[in-house]
């Protein structure tokens, strides 16, 4: 199975700062990789896929980027909107797997 | 529209069997794969298996083999998550997600079906 560890846990942030949030996987692949926004009581959202591809409707703030074992969603701008828990997935290969979670909290 | 319509909360008793389910529209429901996810309360996201409802061809994460059964009815546009036997340990929500078109990533999600498992 590839494992997926994102870094960190918790990220504390004011509205408008960047962030940045690390995938780091156990084994290489290509582009595979998913980013996933979740709000508490909610089903997740997709914001990347392909590594770097913006889903249609979710704001230009959100990028993607990486291939091969390390991955990064960055937030140009942190809004409101956008305090949430967000996962990485990678589906490279069977089973796919999620990495354990980032939580985007108001500093 | 695309929707992936989930069954409501159940609580059920360790033991007991129990099936849920994802009601596909808006699309072509046999073309895309449907992936189960599995979320325990407060903890991350883990993936169950995979179907593709055009011929069930379905693959289970080796963590979950064994433990539940997924399957689809192409005719009435509906995936299926179920379990022979619960234990308190299945309680959490599981979602149901659709593949994209050019891709493994699941772009479109049920609202979560919340079980339940207490004596």
């Amino acid at each position: 199975d590839i494992q997926m560890t994102q870094s960190p846990s918790t990220l504390s942030a004011s509205v408008g700062d960047r962030v940045t949030i690390t995938c780091r996987a156990s084994q290489s692949f290509d582009y595979w990789l998913a980013w996933y926004q979740q709000k508490p009581g909610k089903a997740p959202k997709l914001l990347i896929y392909k590594a770097s591809s913006l889903e249609p409707g979710v704001p230009s703030r959100f990028s993607g980027r990486g291939s091969g074992t390390e991955f990064t969603l960055t937030v140009s701008s942190v809004q409101p909107d956008d305090f949430a828990t967000y996962y990485c997935q990678q589906y490279a290969s069977y089973p796919y797997t999620f990495g354990q979670g980032t939580k985007l909290e108001i500093k | 529209e695309v929707q992936l319509v989930q069954s409501g909360a159940e609580v059920k008793k360790p033991g007991e069997s129990l099936k849920i389910s994802c009601k596909g529209s808006g699309y072509t429901f046999r073309s895309h794969w449907i992936d189960w996810v599995r979320q325990v309360p407060g903890k991350g996201l883990e993936w169950i298996g995979v179907i593709y409802p055009a011929d069930s061809d379905i693959t289970y994460s080796p963590s979950f083999q064994g433990q539940v059964t997924i399957s689809a009815d192409k005719s009435n546009t509906t995936a299926y998550l179920q379990w022979g036997s619960l234990k308190a340990s299945d309680t959490a929500m599981y979602y149901c997600a659709r593949h994209g078109v050019d891709g493994n990533y699941a772009d479109f999600w049920g609202q979560g079906t919340l079980v339940t498992v207490s004596s």
